[in-house]
């Protein structure tokens, strides 16, 4: 699988938003960029995934380079619940196994 | 809601005791689940897919016969750690998708196994 680079650890002011880098410049053409999140002793949570345009939902919004090989989730207005560790990670559109690999993700502080 | 469902929430356990965890999808069905296991301030590490029907498939390092996978029907998987010791004491996690391509997983809350 393609990999993912990410900073370690980010902190954030509250109501301020947050840019949340990921460089994947091994990405092939195939390759879905996907971000998930992990609350403090909960599973991961779907959070945004695209593969060349840029993405909007209600949770975030998702930045794709137009080389693809980086990407930003932004967060438009960081609360305290929005702490937790974010994964970047790159998913086969052909995988029909559907599994993820996960990296060390990036830690997001957020101060009142 | 919770579209994966997983229990139980919390385990401990005795030195030897063989443990139980069920993963169910709650609203669609899941040809195939996922099994992760995640240590403290670590990533979550695959452990193993779960293929309803067949055998599981299981990543390098992971024992099959400690961990018990079973994938009966559509819309439940079970992982059971057997004679589990200490060192198994981690939080175990279940995820699954409708199936299809890119749809995202849907993850459960976890299991954390604590032996003593």
């Amino acid at each position: 699988d393609a990999k993912t680079t990410q900073p370690n650890s980010m902190e954030s002011n509250e109501e301020e938003p947050v840019h949340l880098p990921c460089n994947h410049s091994t990405i092939s053409g195939t390759d879905y960029i996907h971000w998930y999140r992990q609350l403090p002793s909960q599973g991961p949570e779907y959070v945004i995934h695209g593969l060349t345009s840029n993405v909007n939902n209600r949770m975030a919004s998702l930045a794709i380079a137009e080389d693809r090989k980086s990407s930003t989730l932004i967060l438009h207005r960081a609360t305290l619940r929005d702490a937790a560790v974010y994964y970047c990670i790159l998913r086969e559109s052909n995988n029909a196994g559907n599994m993820l690999t996960f990296g060390g993700g990036t830690r997001l502080m957020v101060k009142p | 809601g919770a579209v994966v469902s997983q229990h139980p929430s919390w385990v401990i356990c005795k030195s030897g005791t063989s443990v139980k965890i069920e993963c169910r999808s709650l609203d669609f069905q899941a040809t195939t689940m996922f099994w992760y296991r995640q240590f403290p301030k670590q990533s979550l590490m695959l452990m193993a897919t779960s293929n309803e029907g067949s055998k599981a498939t299981y990543e390098q390092g992971v024992e099959k016969d400690k961990f018990l996978i079973n994938h009966a029907s559509l819309t439940l998987s079970t992982l059971t750690v057997t004679s589990a010791h200490p060192e198994d004491s981690s939080f175990y996690i279940c995820s699954a998708s409708p199936g299809v391509s890119n749809q995202p997983q849907h993850f459960g809350d976890g299991t954390r196994l604590s032996i003593l």
